[in-house]
Order: structure tokens, then C-alpha cells, then sequence
């Protein structure tokens, strides 16, 4: 049983760019959550979606974050025109949905905006 | 403005002594508890839930609801210098965490003491 995976595990950037990140989340489980942690804080949704629907965006997400789970497995986060505060950690989770709410986390990408 | 709150710490406990963790949550309406390990540099890990008032028990795991005085504590018992981490409490709106996204407290950083 894999967990959840995220690629690229570290992507440094220069202000300006924009970066994509991927999860795969647990095969068996059909809702996905993408998360922000910077130091010394916990984490902050983001977004999540059940199968390929986006149920929810944090106030947090502006227009220059879009996320996608186009057939209902894995997901993308695209950020456009990045900034410095956008350096985080980016994490992704998924949980069974129906049946069971536990979160489960993957690795994590660390993401430097210089 | 639904809150999680706990104590940053650091809390130092010697090896061997039974640590406890306390967090408190704002929103009364609040269904499913959670708690997370995470290691330096690492993504969160799941070690318990709780969604009934009481205590439940997991090795040496003990998780405490009181929902009347919306708190939820983590007890680890025998604690090892290998439980140096820091305790992140969330929380859910749904039961069973079905509403969605996980409220995070900030973390509570334990150091163990060989």
C-alpha cells in the first residue's frame, strides 16, 4: 500500500515564474487536499476535492493559484506569477472520503522563491 | 475566526516520563480531532483521532476529549528520545473529519530527554 507522493520534492524559482507541483494521492482514496506550512506554523488548506470536483478554496488561494484533479486521481497546484511569500512547504493529502476522514500526508514540496 | 490553539513549548520531559499535550479549539461546533507527528523538515504524520467524548487508547498512545470544555489532549506514555517532535492538534467541523479541511493548530514542540 503506497502512500501519498508529490513531485517534485524541492523546486527553487526566481519571482515571476510560475511552478506546478503533482500528487498522487492514496489509490483507494477519493478525496485529495492540498495544504501551505511555513516555519513555525501548521498547516493551512488550501483546496480539496472529492473525486474530480473542487468542493472548496480557502479565502487563502488567490487567482494566481489554481489547482486540478482532472479524472479524479491525481492533482495538480500551479502557481503563476510567483513571490517571495509564497516560499512554503507544499503538502498534500488524501483521505477515503466515505467512510473514513483520516488525512494522510505526503512528502511534501519544499518551494524557494528567491 | 475558528481557532486552534496549543502551547509552543518547547516541553522537555526525561525519558521514560509521560508526556501531555493540550490544545484548545474555538469553534464549538467542532465534530473530529486529530493529532500529527512531525519530524524536522518532514511532512506531518497521523498518530491519532478521536471523535466521542473520553479517552482513547492507542499503545502507548492516549487521546482525551472533553468537548463541554473544548479541549483534546495527547498523552504519550514511557516517552522515548525517538518522540522528539512537535504535536500538531487539528480539528474538523464533520464527524469522522467529513466536512473537509483540517484546522491546525501550530504545533507544540516536545524534546525527550535520554
Amino acid at each position: 500500500d503506497t502512500g501519498v507522493s508529490q513531485d517534485p520534492r524541492h523546486k527553487i524559482t526566481k519571482r515571476g515564474q510560475n511552478v506546478t507541483f503533482r500528487c498522487d494521492p492514496i489509490s483507494e482514496h477519493n478525496r485529495l487536499y492540498w495544504y501551505r506550512q511555513t516555519l513555525g506554523q501548521g498547516p493551512e488548506f488550501l483546496t480539496y476535492f472529492q473525486n474530480e470536483a473542487q468542493l472548496e478554496k480557502s479565502r487563502l488561494l488567490s487567482d494566481r493559484f489554481s489547482a486540478e484533479r482532472p479524472k479524479g486521481s491525481f492533482s495538480t497546484l500551479e502557481i503563476q506569477r510567483t513571490e517571495q511569500g509564497d516560499s512554503a512547504m507544499y503538502l498534500c493529502a488524501s483521505s477515503p472520503g466515505v467512510g473514513g476522514g483520516e488525512q494522510y500526508f505526503g512528502p511534501g514540496t519544499r518551494l524557494t522563491v528567491t | 475566526q475558528k481557532e486552534v490553539e496549543q502551547n509552543s513549548g518547547p516541553l522537555s520531559v526525561p525519558e521514560g516520563a509521560i508526556a501531555s499535550l493540550n490544545c484548545t479549539y474555538s469553534d464549538r461546533g467542532s465534530q473530529s480531532f486529530f493529532w500529527y507527528r512531525q519530524y524536522s523538515g518532514k511532512s506531518p504524520e497521523l498518530i491519532m483521532f478521536i471523535y466521542s467524548n473520553g479517552d482513547k487508547e492507542d499503545g502507548r498512545f492516549t487521546a482525551q476529549l472533553n468537548k463541554a470544555s473544548q479541549y483534546v489532549s495527547l498523552l504519550i506514555r514511557d516517552s522515548q528520545p525517538s518522540d522528539s517532535a512537535t504535536y500538531l492538534c487539528a480539528v474538523n467541523l464533520g464527524y469522522g473529519g467529513s466536512q473537509g479541511n483540517l484546522i491546525f493548530g501550530k504545533g507544540t514542540k516536545l524534546s525527550v530527554k535520554p
